[in-house]
């Protein structure tokens, strides 16, 4: 089986500026979550999407949104970009999002200007 | 073991010592424990876990302890190799709606040939 492929693998945008990243999950895997990882608040949660549906939300600003298509794909947005954004964004799949474990992909590493 | 510093706490061993990881967890309900390696360029993998109904789990050339009465959990690595080398985390997951793992702020592990 495929693992989590999250693209693009780097960006680089500026203040301002808004960004869609993506993450396809592994194969019957129906829970896609998102987490953002900076070296001084480490793995933070953003949301996770189940069935389409935001099931689960992190303690982020609005400005951060996501969406989950009928494929199980997802798609993470951040609008108006700020410095503060920059960091390693992780995309984590697993069968039901219940007590299991994640499959992670290798990140979008993302830098604001 | 964990910090809530900008910097992550390091260990540094030898190769083929055994390497013990720490971990203080901050919910006594929490009832599923999952450590995972992230290597650089990398999201994390899992390595294993446990649930709280046991005090005790091996993989293979780790193992698990969980300790309730001080919430405190350690992965032990027998005879490491230099591919050990990663920054370990630990995530705990509380009973009741989410299952949102939470995670620790890891360990860099450095393995020296």
């Amino acid at each position: 089986k495929a693992g989590v492929t999250q693209t693009p693998r780097y960006l680089i945008k500026t203040r301002g500026q808004q960004v869609t990243l993506s993450c396809s999950p592994i194969s019957g895997h129906r829970s896609v979550s998102w987490y953002q990882q900076t070296p001084g608040q480490g793995l933070q949660f953003l949301f996770e999407y189940f069935s389409e549906t935001q099931r689960n939300k992190g303690n982020f600003p609005g400005r951060f949104s996501g969406r989950q298509f009928s494929n199980s794909r997802s798609e993470m947005n951040v609008s108006t970009l700020e410095l503060g954004d920059s960091a390693l964004y992780l995309c984590a799949s697993s069968p039901t999002g219940g007590r299991e474990k994640l499959f992670f992909g290798s990140g979008t590493q993302l830098s604001v200007l | 073991g964990e910090s809530v510093g900008l910097h992550l706490p390091t260990l540094s061993v030898q190769e083929g010592d055994n390497s013990i990881i720490n971990c203080a967890y901050s919910n006594s309900a929490s009832d599923y424990f999952i450590w995972y390696k992230q290597e650089s360029g990398k999201g994390p993998q899992f390595i294993i876990d446990i649930r709280s109904n046991m005090d005790k789990r091996q993989g293979q050339r780790v193992t698990v302890l969980l300790n309730k009465t001080v919430k405190h959990l350690s992965l032990q690595i027998a005879a490491t190799q230099p591919g050990d080398s990663a920054v370990y985390f630990c995530a705990e997951t509380r009973p009741g709606g989410s299952y949102i793992p939470t995670f620790g702020r890891g360990t860099s592990l450095i393995v020296h040939p």
